[in-house]
């Protein structure tokens, strides 16, 4: 199982919109629509943004959005505020186990 | 209140064995399974594997079968991860997860660091 590619670092400055980028196979990504993305700040334990795709948890900022095209899958943050900076993961199921994405560290100007 | 509550920092010689915990609370146990999860220090999220409280049936990452063992003892709504002989490059921190349908982790415990050093 390879990990998921994301671009290592993505910025923008408060208030725009950015997107991260997590491109996997047919076999985990395009296969099923079991996409998750986390966000973890320094220290602290991953927390869950987005499942299934682009379903929210309770909680989560509506800023916060998902989506997927073939074999890869996209997080969109909008509105961007300065504690949205930390890493972000991405993860999708695939033959009862799961892959995650090596990262992404969003960088708030 | 949901949560899981793991057990503290253990430090370790390599070829010792060890088993750290992750309790769940707030919710029944046995009918979601829990991931374990690894990141090396700093590094990204590792997946290594899960099982399922309610019949202990368990899946491993291909990466880390064979390496470590996961069980769960549903009577105490515990479940463990383990290590028969440590190695230098089982330093990490390993966070435990409760599992939703399409394998999104919504829960997480706080993390158990794990150092091992001669």
């Amino acid at each position: 199982q390879s990990a998921l590619t994301q671009p290592a670092s993505v910025s923008g400055s408060p208030g725009q919109s950015i997107t991260i980028s997590c491109t996997g196979t047919s076999s985990d990504v395009g296969g099923y629509n079991y996409v998750s993305w986390y966000q973890q700040h320094p220290g602290k334990a991953p927390k869950l943004m987005i499942y299934e795709v682009s379903n929210r948890p309770s909680g989560v900022p509506d800023r916060f959005s998902g989506s997927k095209s073939g074999n890869t899958a996209s997080l969109t943050i909008s509105g961007l505020q300065a504690e949205d900076e930390a890493d972000y993961y991405c993860s999708s199921y695939t033959s009862s186990s799961t892959v995650f994405g090596g990262g992404t560290k969003l960088t708030v100007l | 209140e949901v949560q899981l509550v793991q057990s503290g920092a253990e430090v370790k010689k390599p070829g010792e064995s060890l088993k750290i915990s992750c309790k769940g609370s707030g919710y029944s146990f046995t009918s979601y399974w829990i991931g374990w999860v690894r990141q090396m220090p700093g590094k990204g999220l590792e997946w290594m594997g899960i099982i399922y409280p309610g019949d202990s049936d368990t899946r491993y990452s291909p990466s880390f079968q064979g390496q470590v063992t996961i069980s769960a003892d549903k009577s105490i709504s515990t479940a463990y991860l383990q290590w028969s002989s440590l190695k230098a490059s089982d330093t990490a921190m390993y966070y435990c997860a409760r599992l939703l349908h399409g394998y999104g982790m919504d829960v997480w415990g706080q993390g158990t660091t794990v150092t091992v050093s001669s």
